[in-house]
């Protein structure tokens, strides 16, 4: 069965240490991964995805087919970084979208 | 407009009560979706739209009937809900259907609560 697992429901950090938000998932197809992201008071919004390989607001994450992970990653946490993330797995030829349980981070002053 | 937009922000029901959430867009996308998220929970997808077709209905009770009256317009026309019903209720809308790789516009949500 497809799933998406994120192992933390609260990561904190301080400002300027690195963070690592883990993401595994489940799925015999070719998977589509991305991360989303909700801050405070905020709408849910994509953050990024793997087949774009591009980094957005200096976080990166890199698909790892062997370990079937897709960690998301920044080398300098902000304050503003604080949200809720999750970590989503697309099926091929559909619509369907399958979300991980979601990561708190909280960065501190 | 880029935006995703839900209607009405709050709604409170009772069990025997009929109401519909609405949900718009005008971005020209042509699939749209219907999640629901109970509170400290990931999103759950309900049902899509795909081109004004059903193309998804995650086995959701019957009380649940969605409707897609144009390429913009997404409603959910709720009937005899129950407590447990009470949640978030998302909308999100993509460029394509039938493909995984689009990104999903999310719009603020309606707060449901069945009394």
């Amino acid at each position: 069965a497809q799933r998406v697992t994120q192992p933390e429901k609260l990561l904190s950090v301080f400002k300027g240490a690195p963070v690592e938000l883990k993401c595994n998932y489940s799925y015999s197809g070719s998977p589509e991964l991305f991360w989303y992201v909700q801050y405070s008071r905020q709408r849910l919004q994509l953050l990024l995805r793997h087949i774009s390989r591009e980094s957005i607001k200096g976080f990166t994450a890199d698909l790892n087919k062997g370990e079937t992970s897709f960690h998301l990653k920044k080398p300098f946490a902000q304050e503003e970084d604080s949200a809720m993330y999750y970590c989503a797995l697309s099926l091929n030829n559909t619509d369907k979208l399958i979300f991980g349980t979601g990561t708190r981070l909280q960065v501190f002053p | 407009d880029t935006e995703v937009t839900q209607t009405p922000k709050h709604l409170v029901m009772g069990m025997t009560n009929k109401k519909s959430l609405k949900c718009e867009q005008h971005m020209g996308h042509r699939a749209m979706y219907w999640y629901k998220q109970k509170a400290k929970k990931p999103p759950e997808l309900m049902f899509v739209y795909s081109y004004e077709k059903l193309s998804i209905n995650e086995s959701v009770p019957s009380r649940f009937s969605p409707e897609c009256p144009n390429s913009s317009l997404l409603n959910l026309h709720l009937h005899a809900l129950q407590p447990e019903d009470s949640a978030l209720y998302l909308c999100a809308s993509s460029p394509q259907g039938g493909t995984a790789y689009n990104e999903q516009f999310f719009g603020p949500g309606t707060r449901l609560t069945v009394l």
